[in-house]
């Protein structure tokens, strides 16, 4: 079974800190996502990572940077946490060339910025 | 247009009943096709996906694509509560690799 874990299930956090949202997969997917959801919004994509080292920006990266040092690990930054970053962030991971080509998500991480 | 559009809901079915949920998606280009289940306030899960024209079942869920109409739809045989969730059609975006194209989620209630 593919296995996407994030850091924390739960983080509050002050504006203006700078908040590290942590995502690991154990299913050597090439590809890795980051996504907030909110409602009434659905699912948005923030950025989204091909290969180690690789970042492409989503549909709302403003206020978000990513790192992808080793292949299982895909880091979403907030570098200055604004309230209205308070949101649900899912990360997923998904296969190249393997099918099913669809995308596995974590748990997701509940992030409250006061 | 959006690129994927689910009806919002909510459904709501009696227990038992089938439940039917539609999904429309603009890009011809087009692979694959999911459905993920959403409960309240976990993270979306896959039930099913299917690539081919026709119906695919999966026990009591039955996913059908029509490629020439840009329709997919889930129908849920036997409805049960546990099956109240809010349910996702998310379509691949032609030679971008994985990204999915999300819709917007139908919610569906089952009435016991």
């Amino acid at each position: 079974d593919v296995k996407v874990t994030q850091s924390s299930r739960y983080l509050v956090k002050r504006t203006g800190e700078k908040v590290f949202l942590e995502c690991v997969q154990d299913m050597d997917h090439e590809n890795m996502f980051w996504y907030r959801q909110d409602p009434g919004l659905g699912l948005r994509l923030i950025y989204f990572s091909y290969d180690v080292k690789m970042k492409e920006k989503g549909d709302i990266p403003e206020g978000y940077s990513v790192s992808r040092e080793k292949k299982e690990r895909f880091s979403l930054i907030l570098e200055s946490a604004s309230t209205n970053q308070t949101s649900m962030y899912l990360c997923a991971s998904s296969p190249t060339g393997r099918f099913p080509d669809t995308q596995y998500f974590g748990p997701g991480t509940r992030l409250t910025v006061l | 247009q959006k690129e994927v559009e689910q009806n919002s809901g909510p459904l709501s079915v009696p227990e038992g009943a089938i439940a039917s949920l539609n999904c429309t998606y603009s890009d011809r280009g087009s692979q694959s096709f999911f459905w993920y289940r959403q409960y309240s306030g976990k993270s979306p899960e896959l039930i099913m996906f299917i690539y081919s024209n026709g119906d695919k079942e999966d026990g009591r869920f039955t996913a059908q694509l029509n490629k020439a109409s840009q329709y997919v739809s889930l129908l849920i045989r036997d409805s049960q509560p546990s099956d109240s969730a809010t349910y996702l059609c998310a379509v691949n975006k032609y030679n971008q690799g994985g990204k999915l194209i999300f819709g917007q989620g139908t919610e569906l209630s089952v009435k016991p």
